[in-house]
């Protein structure tokens, strides 16, 4: 079964620094990847997206993620954090499944990063 | 474009009560629908999905149901709630073939079950 691994529950950035988020993934074939962005009592927003082509995707908000399929990873970056990036982040996979004989594409989770910007 | 709705946004229900979140879609026909919960502290969990009309498909075993009797509207419920229902209910709706298959959220539902 499929899994992503998000290995920092909190992580403290001062405004303006560099971010970086780690995303590790299990999953047997070519995976969907996504990085998704959450604010306190909000809906998730989809920030990018990978399924094939560069490995290097770029997103809204100025973050990018890089596709490393040796590593299993997707890391998410941003080179200035702001302190409006202040939220929950999540890293997810997409899989296939079958249903009465159509597909559906549903998304494995991460359990999250907690990114704080001190001032 | 497409908009997601839900509602009610928040609920506070004890525990036994019947439970009824609404989630519908605009700008889109026949998407796949989804529901998840996100309980405190946790990431998310599907717990129903829907290619069609009146088809569902459950992942997770537990007291709460999903129905579609419509195109664009999905259906979260329960005839009892446990205390253990309290989350954020997040319904979404899938992006077109050809595309990632990323997935849209709405602003989601917080049930308090007391």
């Amino acid at each position: 079964a499929q899994s992503v691994t998000q290995p920092d529950i909190h992580i403290t950035v001062s405004e303006g620094a560099s971010l970086e988020l780690r995303c590790n993934y299990s999953y047997g074939a070519t995976p969907y990847l996504f990085w998704y962005v959450q604010s306190p009592g909000q809906g998730l927003q989809l920030l990018l997206k990978y399924f094939s082509g560069d490995t290097l995707v770029q997103g809204i908000k100025g973050f990018e993620a890089e596709f490393k399929r040796s590593q299993s990873s997707f890391n998410l970056r941003k080179p200035s954090v702001h302190w409006s990036d202040a939220a929950e982040y999540f890293c997810a996979v997409g899989v296939v499944m079958e249903y009465s004989g159509g597909g559906a594409d549903g998304l494995t989770f991460g359990k999250g990063t907690h990114l704080i910007i001190q001032p | 474009s497409q908009t997601i709705h839900q509602w009610p946004a928040t609920l506070v229900q004890p525990v036994g009560s019947p439970l009824s979140l609404e989630c519908t879609v605009e700008g889109t026909s026949n998407p796949n629908l989804y529901w998840y919960r996100q309980a405190a502290g946790r990431g998310l969990q599907l717990l129903f999905y829907s290619v069609g009309i009146g088809q569902i498909s459950s992942e997770v075993p537990q007291n709460l149901s999903a129905s579609r009797p419509q195109d664009r509207q999905f259906i979260l419920s329960s005839k009892k709630l446990l205390l253990s229902d309290s989350g954020f209910y997040l319904c979404a709706w899938r992006g077109e073939e050809g595309t990632a298959y990323e997935q849209y959220f709405g602003p989601g539902t917080r049930l308090t079950v007391t």
